[in-house]
């Protein structure tokens, strides 16, 4: 079975500062889905960013990119010039390329970002 | 689109008694997911509808937790007897596959059983 590790119960950061979350996973596929999801205090589940493991180039999303090492088994998220807005849980998922695979998640990393 | 739709927000009630949480996922996707979140186990996946069939229901805690999907655009949660230890943030999401392997979330429901 797939599981997805995140051994940083919480981080924290200076605004402007950059911040890297640590995410691993476990899988016998070759071929899947990577996802970091944001969990503001409202609650609401936001993607943040997805990779697809077949593409090496890692994704970017303006301030959010992602070191995925496929050997590795390592998908890390890293936030540059961090905002006050960017305080909030973290988590990494993971979904195979199957229609029936579900998408599992780590247990998130709370980021704090302090002025 | 509206997103995903869960109702009620909030739902507090008395141990012993059936819960229902409802969701309506965004139009058009085929895969429905409903979780569970507290703070001791963090995201559980309950169980996973594709195109209205339940494919996975192993995260469901034991049988007093039911789901259904009768049609494409309605699900629901059931807890019948409800107990404390329910308590705790449930999260519908759906997605479109294969196009969109991303899930999109609705708001939650809290629910407090005392």
């Amino acid at each position: 079975a797939q599981t997805v590790t995140q051994s940083q119960p919480e981080m924290s950061v200076q605004e402007a500062e950059t911040v890297t979350l640590s995410c691993t996973y476990d899988t016998s596929e070759s071929d899947y889905y990577l996802f970091w999801y944001k969990q503001p205090p409202s609650r609401q589940m936001i993607l943040v960013i997805r990779q697809e493991a077949y593409k090496q180039q890692n994704a970017t999303e303006n301030r959010f990119s992602v070191n995925f090492q496929k050997a590795a088994k390592s998908f890390s998220l890293k936030i540059s010039d961090s905002q006050l807005g960017d305080a909030a849980m973290y988590f990494c998922a993971y979904r195979g390329r199957y229609n029936t695979d579900k998408l599992i998640f780590g247990t998130g990393t709370r980021l704090q970002v302090f002025p | 689109d509206a997103g995903v739709i869960q109702s009620p927000r909030h739902e507090v009630t008395e141990m012993g008694q059936e819960v229902t949480l409802r969701c309506k996922p965004i139009s058009g996707h085929n895969s429905l997911f409903w979780y569970r979140q507290t703070m001791m186990r963090g995201l559980e996946l309950l169980i996973y509808f594709n195109n209205n069939v339940p494919i996975d229901d192993s995260g469901m805690p034991e049988d007093r937790f039911s789901a259904k999907m009768p049609n494409a655009s309605f699900s629901t949660l059931k807890i019948q007897p409800s107990e404390p230890r329910d308590s705790a943030v449930y999260f519908c999401a759906s997605s479109l596959v294969p196009r969109n392997t991303e899930a999109f979330f609705g708001q939650g429901t809290r629910l407090t059983v005392v």
